[in-house]
C-alpha cells in the first residue's frame, strides 16, 4: 500500500511569491491535516480536512490556506511568502474519523524562501 | 491550553545503554498519547500510542505507559542501537480536535 505522497520534495521560491504543496494521502484515508516544522517553534499544526470540510485550522495568518478535494487529495498554499515561512511542511493521514487513530505521514515538502 | 513537554536533548548514548526519555502533558478531557520518531531528511513515524489510562504502547523494544496521574508518557528502550540515532517526538490528540500538539523533540544519539 503506497504511503502518504507529497509533491514537491523541495521548493525554492522568493519573497512576496506564492506556492502550492501537494499531498496525496493513503488509498482509503479520508483524513488530511498539515503541519509546519521549524527548528524555532517545532512541529505545529496548520488545518485539518476530512471529507473536503475544513475541521480544525491552527493559529496561523491568512495567507495560509488548504483545501481537499473530492478523492481526498489535498493542497496547501502560502501566498505572498516571506522569509520565516521557511520550513518543512508536512502532511499526514488518517483512515477514520476519530482521535484515537494514528496519523501516517509523508516525507515532507522542504520550502526555502529568499 | 492543551500542551507536552519533552526532556531537552541531545540525549548521548552508548550502545545497549537504557534510554528514557520522559514526556509530560497537559490536557483536558482524555487524549491520546503517541510517540513519533523522524530520522534525518524523513516525515514522522509512528512508534507506538495509548489511547487510554495505563495502556502500554510498545514497539520495536520500546515501550510507554499512558500514566494519568502523572500526565505522563514516558519512552523506554531497555538496549538502544546505533540504528535508533532519531528524533523522537512525543504528542496528544485531545478528542474532537483532530490534531496532534507535538512536545519539541529529543535527539538521540548512539555512540557505537
Amino acid at each position: 500500500k503506497a504511503g502518504v505522497t507529497q509533491t514537491p520534495r523541495y521548493l525554492i521560491k522568493t519573497r512576496g511569491q506564492q506556492v502550492t504543496l501537494s499531498c496525496s494521502p493513503i488509498s482509503g484515508h479520508r483524513s488530511v491535516s498539515w503541519y509546519q516544522q521549524t527548528p524555532g517553534q517545532g512541529l505545529q499544526f496548520l488545518f485539518e480536512y476530512f471529507s473536503e470540510t475544513q475541521r480544525n485550522k491552527g493559529n496561523f495568518p491568512g495567507r495560509f490556506s488548504g483545501r481537499q478535494f473530492s478523492n481526498s487529495r489535498s493542497e496547501m498554499n502560502v501566498s505572498t511568502l516571506e522569509l520565516g515561512d521557511s520550513a518543512l511542511y508536512l502532511c499526514a493521514s488518517r483512515p477514520i474519523r476519530t482521535d484515537t487513530t494514528e496519523a501516517f505521514f509523508g516525507q515532507g515538502t522542504r520550502l526555502t524562501v529568499v | 491550553g492543551d500542551s507536552v513537554t519533552q526532556m531537552e536533548g541531545p540525549v548521548t548514548l552508548s550502545e545497549e545503554a537504557f534510554l528514557t526519555i520522559n514526556c509530560t502533558y497537559t490536557a483536558t478531557g482524555y487524549p491520546s498519547l503517541f510517540w513519533y520518531v523522524q530520522y534525518p531528511g524523513e516525515g514522522l513515524q509512528l512508534l507506538l500510542k495509548a489511547t487510554k489510562a495505563d495502556d502500554k504502547g510498545s514497539n520495536k523494544g520500546f515501550e510507554a505507559t499512558y500514566r494519568k496521574e502523572t500526565t505522563s508518557f514516558h519512552l523506554e528502550k531497555g538496549s538502544v542501537q546505533v540504528s535508533d540515532s532519531a528524533v523522537y517526538f512525543c504528542a496528544l490528540s485531545a478528542p474532537g480536535t483532530y490534531k496532534y500538539i507535538f512536545g519539541t523533540g529529543t535527539r538521540l544519539k548512539v555512540l557505537a
